[in-house]
């Protein structure tokens, strides 16, 4: 398809156990961004890539959480030991490169994962 | 601290009215300001983008200014109907176009 794909749309898990998001981007994006989106609330960033440049790591909540990118282009968020707070819609979304003058976000349609 | 605001958790209105929606920013200093719709259990859509040397942009009933020195942004939504009805994010970039930084939403609901 033409959008950014991601799988499973679903997931329940139990407590402590890993788990995988993956996410495919739109052909020739070279920006990749997770986001997380609690019941109600806003999106929280969670990591960015752009092209063969280093992620910004910066939003991961801890060292439970990393990300990466093969050959630029799916992505797969792992959460290791899974806690309850990590329940949550997990976005995925790629664009163009931003060179400076602005660029929009195309999202997937999320994996809603629980934790119980 | 860096911090968004939209103004309301839930805005109701009147079908046939102009809904505004806003958003304030503290400690960015973006180059440009984006607004997506979202639907329950579907992710963002993108709807408009201005940059930070625009004053305003439209696209069919949608409006947007962009105010650097109050640091806000308003967004209209004109002749409004009830498939209006949706959540309305603003997100401005962040570090230099690295990534993109969201406010928490204002669920519009336009009531028939």
């Amino acid at each position: 398809g033409a959008g950014v794909s991601q799988s499973p749309s679903n997931k329940v898990t139990e407590k402590g156990k890993d788990v995988e998001l993956r996410c495919d981007p739109i052909s020739g994006h070279t920006a990749l961004y997770w986001y997380r989106q609690s019941l109600g609330q806003g999106l929280e960033f969670l990591i960015y890539f752009q092209g063969n440049s280093a992620p910004d790591k910066s939003g991961l909540p801890s060292d439970r959480f990393s990300a990466e990118r093969t050959g630029g282009s799916v992505s797969t968020l792992t959460i290791q030991r899974t806690q309850q707070e990590d329940s949550a819609v997990y976005l995925c979304a790629s664009s163009l490169e931003d060179r400076g003058w602005g660029t929009e976000a195309f999202f997937g349609q999320g994996t809603r994962l629980t934790v119980v | 601290s860096q911090k968004i605001e939209q103004n309301s958790e839930a805005l109701n209105i009147q079908e046939g009215k102009t809904a505004t929606l806003t958003c304030n920013y503290t400690n960015y200093s973006p180059a440009y300001l984006q607004w997506y719709r979202q639907d329950p259990g579907r992710g963002p859509v993108f709807l408009l983008l201005i940059r930070e040397n625009e004053k305003e942009k439209r696209k069919e009933r949608l409006k947007v200014t962009f105010d650097t020195t109050l640091k806000q942004s308003l967004f209209h939504i004109t002749a409004s109907q009830p498939a209006d009805s949706a959540t309305y994010l603003c997100a401005l970039d962040h570090n230099y176009g690295q990534n993109f930084v969201f406010g928490p939403g204002t669920r519009l609901s336009v009531l028939p």
